[in-house]
């Protein structure tokens, strides 16, 4: 089966760093997304790791460990906008579909 | 924008009425997926339609059935409704072939069932 564990709330500062990790199991790895979803809208795409390591992409980044079973998306200079919840995912095994976390739910503060 | 409609945006219905969910994709995308996701959780895969036939299914029951068009809009069709199948419910669209090529999601339909 698959299992994705992240925590389910995180608070930060305007400005600041914040780092959401999540941790999945799944048989036969074919890469982790992690999608934005502020309330009430859809999922929209951040990020996609196949390869081990950090892929940066403006004020996000995501890092990827196979060998740990480990991703985190990092988010620099905190806007308020960021402020949604943030959803780990890899793809359904056998199907062109995705299996989701429960997401994080960031919430920044002034 | 994602390219991807969905209708009706809300919707209210009563335990055991039967509810039809729209969805077009992206244009050139011949492939859907729907999602259910219940309040403070992550999307869940129901099921997913290619080229007008479905092509995978998560762990729903029968009740849940859907259709694809040639124009490659979609159905989803909820039948017996029960309190619990209220929540937001996800299209994504797709247009590769590969289980890595990105979805783009439709804003959802928000199902309420009293």
């Amino acid at each position: 089966g698959q299992n994705i564990d992240q925590p389910t709330e995180m608070t930060a500062t305007e400005g600041a760093i914040v780092q959401i990790n999540c941790t999945y199991q799944t048989s036969g790895f074919n890469g982790l997304f992690w999608y934005q979803q502020h309330a009430g809208e859809a999922p929209t795409f951040l990020s996609y790791n196949v390869l081990d390591g950090l892929e940066e992409k403006g004020r996000f980044s995501s890092f990827l460990s196979r060998s740990k079973g480990y991703s985190y998306l990092l988010l620099k200079e905190l806007q308020m906008k960021d402020s949604a919840s943030y959803l780990c995912a890899v793809p359904y095994t056998g199907r062109r579909a995705l299996t989701f976390g429960s997401g994080t739910r960031l919430q920044v503060q002034p | 924008e994602t390219g991807v409609t969905q209708s009706p945006t809300h919707l209210i219905k009563t335990r055991g009425q039967q509810v039809t969910l729209r969805c077009s994709s992206q244009s050139g995308h011949n492939t859907v997926s729907w999602y259910q996701q219940a309040l403070g959780q992550g999307p869940q895969f129901i099921f997913q339609y290619y080229r007008e036939e479905e092509n995978g299914r998560g762990n729903f029951p029968p009740r849940f059935s859907g259709l694809q068009f040639p124009n490659y809009s979609s159905e989803l069709n909820v039948n017996a409704l029960e309190l619990d199948d209220s929540a937001l419910y996800l299209c994504a669209s797709l247009a590769g072939t590969a289980s890595t090529d990105t979805q783009y999601f439709g804003p959802g339909t928000r199902l309420t069932v009293l």
